[in-house]
């Protein structure tokens, strides 16, 4: 079975601009995380989403927003990105929303602002 | 808030060595412990976890302890290998209901033959 598949894997954008990323969920997991990971950083959580309402938000500002579709995958949007915007962006997924349910994660999109 | 504290690294160890890496918590109440593994240019990838105090958990020869009287969770191995050279990261997700997961800096290790 296919896991967590993110998309794009690499992007650069500049100041500015917008980006939109793409996770798909492992097959019937119907919940979706986001996290970023800042250089030599851990993740830090962004949002979770379970049947397409957000459960959960991390403390990030108003720029960053997602969605969760009724297959299950997800966006999640940056507006006016800064500099301190690149990373990676993992997105992970678990079968229901409850806290004892191990998370998967993708290999993340990186993101480049110049 | 909840915090997880993670030894710096890099930690350089010659194969077959022990290995200790040392986590600590801060939580209310009694959260879940994990240790995930992330491997150059992946995503990472669920090592080991403990859900209650005293539990063990154990995978691939590596082990952890959930020591709620130390607030500790530190991950051992044997005997390493070349292979396990990645960043390690110790986290905890609070029992609150949603999936937030909070993670330490991470550690990395670098086993020479």
């Amino acid at each position: 079975d296919a896991g967590v598949t993110q998309s794009p894997t690499h992007l650069i954008k500049t100041r500015g601009q917008h980006v939109t990323l793409r996770c798909s969920p492992i097959s019937g997991h119907k919940s979706v995380s986001w996290y970023q990971q800042v250089l030599g950083q851990g993740p830090q959580f962004i949002f979770q989403y379970y049947e397409k309402e957000e459960r959960g938000r991390g403390n990030f500002p108003d720029r960053f927003s997602a969605r969760q579709f009724p297959n299950y995958s997800s966006e999640l949007n940056v507006n006016a990105l800064l500099l301190g915007d690149s990373a990676l962006y993992l997105c992970a997924s678990s079968l229901t929303e409850g806290s004892n349910q191990p998370q998967h994660f993708g290999d993340g999109t990186r993101l480049s602002i110049l | 808030g909840d915090s997880v504290t993670q030894m710096e690294g890099p930690v350089t160890l010659s194969e077959e060595a022990f290995l200790t890496i040392n986590c600590t918590y801060t939580a209310t109440g009694y959260p879940s412990l994990f240790w995930y593994v992330q491997y150059p240019g992946e995503g990472l990838q669920l090592l080991l976890k403990a859900t209650k105090a005293d539990d063990k958990g154990s995978n691939k020869g590596f082990e952890a302890t959930y020591r709620k009287e130390t607030t500790s969770f530190h991950l051992e191995k044997g005997s390493v290998q070349v292979s396990d050279s990645a960043v390690y990261f110790c986290a905890l997700r609070s029992n609150t209901g949603f999936q937030k997961l909070v993670f330490g800096t991470g550690t990395r290790l670098l086993v020479s033959p």
